[in-house]
């Protein structure tokens, strides 16, 4: 079984719909991250937790919100979405300077 | 602040050729470097990373990497290409600020070409 996983893999949306994506993790790791991946410009960092009671911004939280649930659990909420949105996510958990990902999920928005 | 430079956003190799896919970084501390693949429809996986010992750093699959501190650069390669190595790799540089804060490259994809 995957050590990181999220749901769904695939979702197609319209703007205004508010989505959530969700990621569960079963290495036990204190630090999760959600990040965005658009082509050409790599990975960028949406929000990031060091353990349950903390979350912080990274540098395109603007039109996304998160909540980390349990320390296995991490979710990503668009409140309301927007094509300039549609992009593949993911998840990933960290320990020491090491980050593990998640498999992605693409989501678009119509 | 931190900052990661990919040059070529695809490069293409026959099978056996060399690998070079080049990495330069900035950073105002000693600098955390890796190498993460991505296969299709995949997440990252990590390649390697250099963490202050040893400048040249073996990875996964035949890949290394050399830290010259001089060029800012931390390049990878592989002496002969396989099909399966056909992928996006992004270069990354991490800082500890408390907890450890990385920065990821645009990536390039890697070509095989049989």
């Amino acid at each position: 079984d995957a050590d990181v996983t999220q749901t769904p893999r695939n979702r197609i949306t319209k703007t205004g719909k508010r989505i959530m994506l969700e990621c569960s993790q079963t290495k036990g790791h204190d630090r999760m991250y959600w990040y965005r991946q658009d082509p050409g410009l790599g990975l960028r960092l949406i929000y990031y937790s060091f353990d349950v009671k903390d979350i912080n911004k990274g540098e395109i939280s603007d039109g996304y919100s998160v909540s980390r649930q349990a320390q296995a659990k991490f979710s990503l909420s668009l409140e309301s979405a927007i094509p300039n949105q549609t992009a593949l996510y993911f998840c990933a958990t960290s320990v020491a300077d090491t980050q593990y990902f998640g498999p992605g999920t693409r989501l678009t928005v119509l | 602040a931190q900052s990661v430079t990919q040059l070529g956003s695809h490069v293409s190799v026959s099978e056996g050729a060399l690998v070079l896919l080049r990495c330069n970084y900035s950073s105002s501390v000693p600098p955390y470097l890796f190498w993460y693949v991505q296969y299709p429809n995949q997440g990252l996986q990590l390649l390697l990373k250099y963490t202050s010992a040893a400048t040249l750093v073996k990875g996964i699959n035949g890949f290394e990497a050399e830290f010259k501190k001089s060029e800012t650069s931390f390049h990878l390669t592989k002496p002969s290409a396989h099909m399966s190595d056909a992928a996006e790799y992004f270069c990354a540089v991490s800082e500890y600020t408390g907890g450890f804060k990385t920065i990821f490259g645009a990536g390039t994809r890697l070509f095989v070409k049989a």
